[in-house]
């Protein structure tokens, strides 16, 4: 167990619809990353945050956006939703976020667009 | 532009053998981390090592070894007389210094299936 949990575990929705989905980090790590794994793109970086502020953008689409709020936990709306769109996020947390830090992923989420 | 390479996208093994996955990356940073990640069936991602730019030193844990080579930028992991257990998608992953080293997302590669067979 990371210590890094997500909400829901798995999520079916429609085309067109919007989700929401949520990370709490480890205790005491202050930064949180968004990546999203599909079969065709691999795991890809979507987005950074540090104490509640945005420090770093991946390929993030524009209806996605995300944020971090004083309690340290992230939350990332899709929105628009399509097919493509089904894969599984990770949520990771660490310490600083600096490019040294060990990042602790939690369990994903699983999406699923029909 | 920084890009990790995984060529090898499938590996069968039979239980006890020695296996290599290799791991290939390009980046611009004379400061950058190098990291290994373990994706077991049920999903999660484990995190196994992280080396940085300036130690190219290997590492040892039990049966997991791992070869840097800044000459080759290759990263390269080795399971010694494999397991069942073992069986799972392993990932390798860059992290570079730019932006201060503020910005920590990690770049991995396609990922590489090892499957351990009885």
């Amino acid at each position: 167990d990371s210590g890094v949990t997500q909400t829901p575990k798995h999520l079916i929705t429609a085309t067109g619809q919007r989700v929401t989905l949520r990370c709490s980090p480890r205790s005491g790590d202050l930064s949180v990353y968004w990546y999203q794994q599909s079969l065709d793109q691999g795991l890809q970086f979507l987005i950074q945050y540090y104490n509640g502020e945005e420090r770093a953008k991946g390929n993030i689409l524009e209806r996605f956006s995300a944020q971090q709020f004083p309690d340290l936990h992230s939350e990332l709306n899709l929105s628009s939703l399509e097919l493509g769109d089904s894969a599984l996020y990770f949520c990771a947390s660490s310490p600083w976020g600096g490019s040294d830090n060990e990042q602790f992923f939690g369990p994903g989420t699983r999406l699923t667009v029909l | 532009a920084q890009k990790v390479t995984q060529a090898q996208t499938e590996i069968s093994v039979v239980e006890k053998e020695d296996v290599t996955l290799d791991c290939v990356y390009e980046t611009r940073d004379t400061t950058y981390y190098l990291f290994w990640y373990k994706q077991p069936p049920s999903g999660e991602l484990v995190f196994l090592i992280r080396r940085n730019s300036f130690d190219e030193q290997n590492e040892i844990s039990g049966r997991y070894s791992w070869n840097f080579q800044k000459s080759t930028s290759s990263f390269n992991f080795t399971i010694t007389a494999s397991q069942v257990v073992d069986s799972a998608v392993y990932f390798c992953a860059l992290s570079e210094e730019a932006g201060g080293g503020s910005q920590g997302n990690l770049i991995f590669g396609k990922g590489t299936k090892l499957s351990v067979k009885p």
